[in-house]
């Protein structure tokens, strides 16, 4: 089945530093979306990319959809706090709904 | 305004048992999406429902998976003599529009078989 690879798979920061994570697939995809998942919740849309080579912000947030369509990066500037959670990636095709997700990318910031 | 309610948030079933989950969507919003979660994994689609049909349950096991969304009354996802390897967290998602990517997801439902 399709595949999306969502990398690092963890990372430990400082509060402060800037946070950069990608996910990339062997498919071509229409749509990529970031979310955000906190223990025991939902995932919470952050940005969602409709078009090659778009590049969005939500504040501190920054996402790209890359120009070959495989691949999405998301960043974030100067993280706080409550940036800690899992991040994930998904991808959509024709039917749109029927979403890929990357495994995730846990923030976990140090004291 | 409400958002996507499910209930409910935990549900701790013996093998061979019934689980029933429910899903109540965003007022107004007449599509539903159900997802699986497996522990350090990313959501898996399951079913697309719109009021009283459904509308692509590729995603849904063929045997002892059902879902339902009426007409009054909340969404359920309906999993007959539940085994170990169905544990795992049940997302519920609702749109205003058809085919909807940016759908809002309630807080799930973490099954677990015991």
């Amino acid at each position: 089945g399709q595949q999306l690879n969502q990398s690092p798979q963890s990372m430990f920061i400082q509060e402060g530093e800037d946070v950069s994570m990608n996910c990339t697939s062997s498919s071509i995809f229409n749509t990529w979306l970031w979310y955000k998942q906190d223990p025991g919740e939902g995932p919470v849309l952050l940005i969602a990319l409709y078009k090659a080579g778009e590049l969005t912000s939500n504040g501190r947030l920054t996402a790209q959809f890359g120009i070959t369509r495989k691949d999405s990066f998301l960043n974030i500037s100067a993280s706080i706090p409550s940036d800690v959670g899992i991040y994930f990636c998904a991808g959509g095709k024709d039917s749109n709904y029927q979403l890929i997700w990357g495994a995730g990318t846990k923030l976990i910031i140090k004291p | 305004n409400a958002g996507v309610m499910q209930n409910p948030r935990h549900l701790v079933r013996r093998r061979g048992q019934e689980a029933r989950l429910r899903c109540s969507p965003v007022k107004g919003h007449s599509h539903v999406y159900w997802y699986r979660q497996l522990p350090e994994e990313g959501l898996k689609f399951m079913v697309y429902l719109q009021k009283e049909n459904i509308i692509d349950e590729s995603g849904m096991p063929k045997e002892r998976f059902s879902a339902e969304f009426p007409k009054e009354g909340p969404s359920i996802l309906r999993i007959q003599q539940v085994v170990r390897g169905d544990s795992a967290a049940y997302f519920c998602a609702s749109s205003a529009l058809p085919r909807d990517t940016e759908a809002f997801f309630g807080q799930g439902t973490r099954l677990t078989v015991v």
